[in-house]
């Protein structure tokens, strides 16, 4: 099946710097790419859709100016976190749409775990 | 009601055992239903689809209920291997996925 690579799997970085993730679509191409986020215990809930060669289109209550989206090619997009707080700390997870109507399917990067100090 | 509301468990079920979970939803026109699951620490898998009154795998069968808008999944024959999280996935506008909170699963020797 499509494989969506996520770098890096990890990150610790201290409060106030910013850390950027990449998301790939490995053995195809992705107009559309999907950036969620996951708290512990909780579901992933969708932080904004990045649109290739258009700006990301966020959810209610994301702030776009901290969560920077750039969907740079047809197989990648980066999600910086910009000055990173202790409450940013989660799971972040990509994913990458492919086929249509009853062959749709979301493939998910294996996430990116930050942990801010 | 939320969009998309589970009951969080966890269920403890012994292996060999029959299981079932249920999903609801609040939006009548969606179409398409997904069962992703989930493992401690890693991204969701899709499991199962469904787009029309239920599909089956193997030892998983999902079934749709339109009157009532609920989705359930139903494990037979539960091993070890299928302890995670279960999550209940309806796709709404501009393909995006609203995700359920997820059933945990605990299948015990």
């Amino acid at each position: 099946g499509a494989v969506v690579s996520q770098h890096p799997s990890w990150v610790i970085c201290k409060s106030g710097t910013s850390v950027k993730i990449e998301c790939r679509s490995l053995d195809f191409q992705a107009t559309t790419m999907f950036w969620y986020r996951q708290f512990p215990k909780q579901s992933l809930m969708l932080m904004a859709t990045s649109n290739e060669g258009s700006k990301a289109t966020y959810e209610q209550g994301v702030e776009k100016d901290k969560f920077l989206i750039n969907h740079a090619s047809l197989t990648l997009s980066t999600l910086t976190v910009t000055s990173a707080h202790p409450e940013d700390s989660s799971f972040y997870i990509c994913s990458a749409p492919r086929g249509q109507g009853r062959t749709y399917e979301q493939y998910f990067g294996p996430g990116t775990r930050l942990t801010v100090t | 009601r939320k969009e998309v509301e589970q009951d969080p468990g966890p269920f403890n079920v012994p292996e060999g055992a029959t299981v079932a979970f249920n999903c609801t939803y609040s939006n009548s026109a969606s179409q398409s239903f997904f069962w992703y699951r989930q493992d401690c620490r890693k991204e969701p898998k899709l499991l199962m689809s469904v787009y029309s009154s239920g599909n089956e795998d193997g030892r998983f069968t999902a079934q749709l209920n339109r009157a009532s808008q609920y989705i359930s999944l139903l494990i037979r024959d539960s091993k070890l291997s299928d302890s995670a999280t279960y999550l209940c996935v309806v796709p709404g506008g501009g393909n995006k996925l609203t995700f359920g909170t997820g059933t945990q699963l605990k299948v015990e020797l």
